[in-house]
C-alpha cells in the first residue's frame, strides 16, 4: 500500500542530543499523527496534529503539520535512553461511516547510546 | 478503560489448524481495525469495521476471516495459514465523530510452522 516518504531511516546518537526526524506525502492529509513502538507492542500515539501550521509539544517532543498539509516533523530533545524505539508518522484520512484510514511513514528507528 | 486489550500475545500454530484472535476495547469506539506488521515495518491495514459491519477488506486472503459479533469485539479466524503469514497482528480502534488517532493493541505475535 502507499507509504509516505520519512526521513532518516534509522539514527543513531549520544544520550542527551536533540533529534528531528520528518514525513512528506504527495497527498494531502487532514490530521497528522506520530506514534513510537517499543519491541513486541503496538504503537503508542506521542502527539496528534490536526490543523495546518500547528505546533504541539508533549513533554520533550514537539511536532508541526506543514502549512501545505502535505508534512510533518517531530522533534525530540534532550533524548533519554527509553527513546529508543521506532518512530512512525502516520497521515489520516476519514472513510464512510466511522471510520477512519491512516497511511504510514516507513518509520524511524532510533538508538540513543549512553 | 483507554486500553486495546489482545490475546493472545503469543501464538504458534500449524499450518493445518484453526486459531483466532480476539480484540477488546470499552472505550465505545465504533471503528476497529485489523493491521498486520512484519518486523521493521509499518503495520499495514488488513480490514475495518465500522458499526460492527465491515467496511474494507484491503484483498487479504480468505484463510484470514474477521468477525464483529458486538461494538466491543473483534476477532480475526485464522484457518490454513502459511509461514509467510507469520507476524505481529494488531486490532486498533478509533472514536467517531473527531480526529483523535487510533488506539492501538499490544498485538498477537503469531509465528505459522
Amino acid at each position: 500500500g502507499q507509504q509516505l516518504n520519512q526521513s532518516p531511516q534509522s539514527m543513531f546518537i549520544q544520550e542527551g542530543e536533540d533529534v528531528s526526524m520528518n514525513c512528506t506525502s504527495s497527498s494531502i492529509f487532514n490530521t497528522w499523527l506520530w506514534y513510537k513502538q517499543d519491541p513486541g507492542e503496538g504503537p503508542v500515539l506521542l502527539i496528534a496534529l490536526y490543523k495546518a501550521g500547528e505546533l504541539t509539544s508533549n513533554g520533550r517532543l514537539t511536532a508541526q503539520f506543514g502549512i501545505t498539509r502535505k508534512d510533518s516533523f517531530l522533534n525530540i530533545s534532550a533524548s533519554i535512553p527509553s527513546d529508543v524505539g521506532i518512530y512512525f508518522c502516520a497521515g489520516q484520512r476519514g472513510l464512510a461511516g466511522s471510520a477512519r484510514q491512516l497511511t504510514f511513514g516507513s518509520g524511524t528507528q532510533l538508538t540513543v547510546l549512553p | 478503560d483507554t486500553e486495546v486489550t489482545q490475546t493472545p500475545k503469543h501464538l504458534v500454530m500449524g499450518m493445518t489448524n484453526k486459531k483466532s484472535l480476539k480484540c477488546e476495547q470499552h472505550m465505545g469506539h465504533r471503528a476497529m481495525y485489523w493491521y498486520k506488521q512484519k518486523a521493521k515495518k509499518p503495520p499495514e491495514l488488513m480490514f475495518v469495521y465500522s458499526y460492527e459491519k465491515l467496511s474494507i477488506n484491503e484483498s487479504v486472503p480468505s484463510r484470514f476471516s474477521p468477525e464483529c459479533p458486538n461494538s466491543s469485539l473483534l476477532n480475526l479466524h485464522l484457518h490454513a495459514l502459511q509461514p509467510e503469514d507469520s507476524a505481529l497482528y494488531l486490532c486498533a480502534s478509533s472514536q467517531v465523530g473527531t480526529n483523535y488517532g487510533y488506539t492501538f493493541g499490544s498485538g498477537t505475535r503469531l509465528t505459522v510452522v
